[in-house]
């Protein structure tokens, strides 16, 4: 199984600012298929960024998604009050499918 | 719009089969997309349990697969999870979801299954 590993668990930052989040797989993602969530609590996980680097319909453009092979990141823009969650990377290249164990970005 | 909605118990024996339905609205369940469960715990956050095809084509997490059953009823725009034999490790939140090469882009709300005697 690929592992995919987000850290830091937990990121501070301020609105406004840019945050960059990482997410290291334990080996190369086939066709860099991989996707980003973004989950509030109490809330079903939302489709950001697949295929490493394209937004999902309706998905703000200071959201985007980078990398290839083993290093993906995703950066925001400009953090707004509302995207202050968690954020989960997931790799859908190989079977099977697998999910980082997140992180959590908070107000600084 | 596109919608899922899990339903099923809350609450299950250990040693007993656990048995959602995920209803889909606004969208056929015959058109060119896959459908999944993902279930999410505090211990091992979100784990991928397997997607089916409208024809009935299966993928399973190997983990989970010698106890794991999804099927599809297309007439009824629905589709299940099964999984037998318990324990309180498979206490979680299950999750159904339209998903297009594994991608999920349409997420159910989420019920809390609780495995407890």
């Amino acid at each position: 199984d690929i592992v995919l590993t987000q850290s830091p668990g937990t990121l501070s930052s301020s609105p406004g600012e840019r945050a960059t989040l990482p997410c290291r797989a334990s080996q190369s993602v086939s066709n860099n298929y991989l996707a980003w969530y973004q989950q509030k609590p109490g809330q079903a996980p939302r489709l950001l960024i697949y295929g490493a680097s394209s937004r999902a319909t309706g998905i703000p453009h200071r959201f985007s998604g980078s990398g290839s092979g083993t290093d993906f990141t995703l950066t925001i823009d400009r953090l707004e009050p509302e995207d202050f969650a968690v954020y989960y990377c997931q790799q859908y290249g190989s079977s099977p499918i697998t999910f980082g164990q997140g992180t959590r970005l908070e107000i600084k | 719009q596109v919608q899922l909605q899990e339903s099923g118990p809350g609450l299950v024996k250990p040693s007993e089969t656990l048995s959602l339905l995920c209803t889909v609205s606004g969208y056929s369940i015959r058109s060119a997309y896959y459908w999944g469960w993902i279930r999410q715990s505090p211990g091992k956050g979100l784990e991928w349990i397997g997607t089916i095809y409208h024809s009935g084509t299966t993928y399973h997490n190997p983990s989970l697969q010698s106890r794991v059953t999804i099927s599809v009823d297309t007439s009824k725009n629905q589709f299940s999870l099964k999984l037998s034999s318990v324990t309180a490790a498979d206490t979680a939140v299950y999750y159904c979801a339209r998903a297009l090469q594994n991608i999920f882009d349409y997420w159910g709300q989420g019920t809390l299954v609780t495995v407890s005697s």
